[in-house]
This record gives structure tokens, sequence and C-alpha cells, in this order.
């Protein structure tokens, strides 16, 4: 069963918009990774984090893990059409281990 | 850069009928994972390979089974396939057991 809380579990997005989602879990991880998953498509990585505390940017993509190593968050900086798909937060026990994944951030364009 | 491959891509099957899923994980990756998706839902993990020899279980059905083999390809097989068997089913390798894993492109079985 899933033991990580993503939310929101939809969002619409205005092109230029910051956009925010967070995992939470009941249990520590020593490594958190964000992916992004477009329909029919394999989830494709984004970030890794490996410290408690530490904050990663990849463009306009920011994310950080958690003092507690129980949560982590994602922010897309300044949206733009391509940003749509769904975005799933997966925590790792340790190396080589299983992926537990969230139940995934649904990101929409705005109609 | 070279990506995980897997095959089929689609594969559709009958009740009870078995399938043969396969991937070749991005080259000098030794670890591979397996994990299935239903519709709507997050990736489930169901097993994993380092160095030929399985490293870990998950929620996988004994009709299940999979291997690595000496060229790091691995193959998950399913027997006696049932209607909820249908979902996407992922690779994903890593290196030196590192925490980066890598997706492809996924297997979409439909069991009717």
């Amino acid at each position: 069963g899933q033991q990580l809380n993503q939310s929101p579990q939809s969002m619409f997005i205005q092109e230029g918009e910051d956009v925010s989602m967070n995992c939470t879990s009941s249990s520590i991880f020593n490594t958190w990774l964000w992916y992004k998953q477009d329909p029919g498509e394999g989830p494709v990585l984004l970030i890794a984090l490996y410290k408690a505390g530490e904050l990663t940017s990849n463009g306009r993509l920011t994310a950080q893990f958690g003092i507690t190593r129980k949560d982590s968050f994602l922010n897309i900086s300044a949206s733009i059409p391509s940003d749509v798909g769904i975005y799933f937060c997966a925590g790792q026990r340790a190396a080589g281990n299983k992926l537990t994944f969230g139940g995934g951030t649904r990101v929409l364009v705005k109609p | 850069a070279a990506g995980v491959i897997q095959s089929p891509r689609h594969l559709i099957k009958e009740k009870r009928e078995t399938a043969t899923l396969k991937c070749y994980p991005i080259p000098r990756h030794d670890t591979v994972y397996w994990y299935q998706q239903g519709p709507g839902q997050d990736p489930q993990f169901l097993i994993s390979f380092y160095e030929k020899m399985q490293s870990d279980k998950g929620s996988i059905p004994d009709r299940f089974s999979a291997q690595q083999f000496s060229d790091y390809h691995s193959e998950l097989n399913m027997s006696s396939l049932e209607l909820g068997d249908s979902a996407l089913y992922f690779c994903a390798s890593s290196q030196d057991n590192a925490y980066e894993q890598y997706f492809g492109p996924g297997t979409r079985l439909t069991v009717t």
C-alpha cells in the first residue's frame, strides 16, 4: 500500500505561474527523488535529494529534502505548457533499494 | 544517451495465457527493477536484481517470476494471466546499486 502522501492530487496552472507540491511520509527515507510522467510513458527523473535539509535546483525546478527526512517538496517556477504531466515523489531507504512512490500530482493547464 | 529498452511495448493476452516482458538496462547498469502501474495509480515495486541475483521482492504474485541474465537484461514471466494483471509494466535500471533509477518506456499489457 501507498506510504507516501502527495499533495495536491491535481492542480491547474497558468503559464508563468509558480507551482508547488509536496510529499509526506510516516517513516524516514534516506533519499527522495522526483519524477515526471507523461501519459503512456515511463517516469523521467527530475531531481534526486540525498541529505536532510538539502535544497537542489535543476533549471526551473527546485526541490528540498525535509529536515526530519519524512518529507520533500518540489517547486516549478515560471511554468510553461510542457510542464503538464504527472509528478511523482519517491522515497528510498538505501541505494539499490526499491522506490516507494507517492500518489502523484497531476498538473493541468487552466482552460 | 542510451536509455532503458523494453519489449514489447504493447501486448494483448487472454486470461490464463502466459506473457514474457523483456528489459535491456542502460549500458553498464547492473541493477534492474520491475514496477507495475495500474490505471491512475502510482508504480508499485515488484522485484529487483543486482548482478544477476534477486536483491529485493515486493508485491509480486507467485504466478510471476523474473530473472537477470549474464548480459544484465531481465525478463519478467507472467503465467495464468488474470484481468487484474492489465497494467503498465516498467523496468528501471541503476548503476552499481546507486540511488537513481532510470525508467524504460514501459510495456502495456492488456488481458482480455
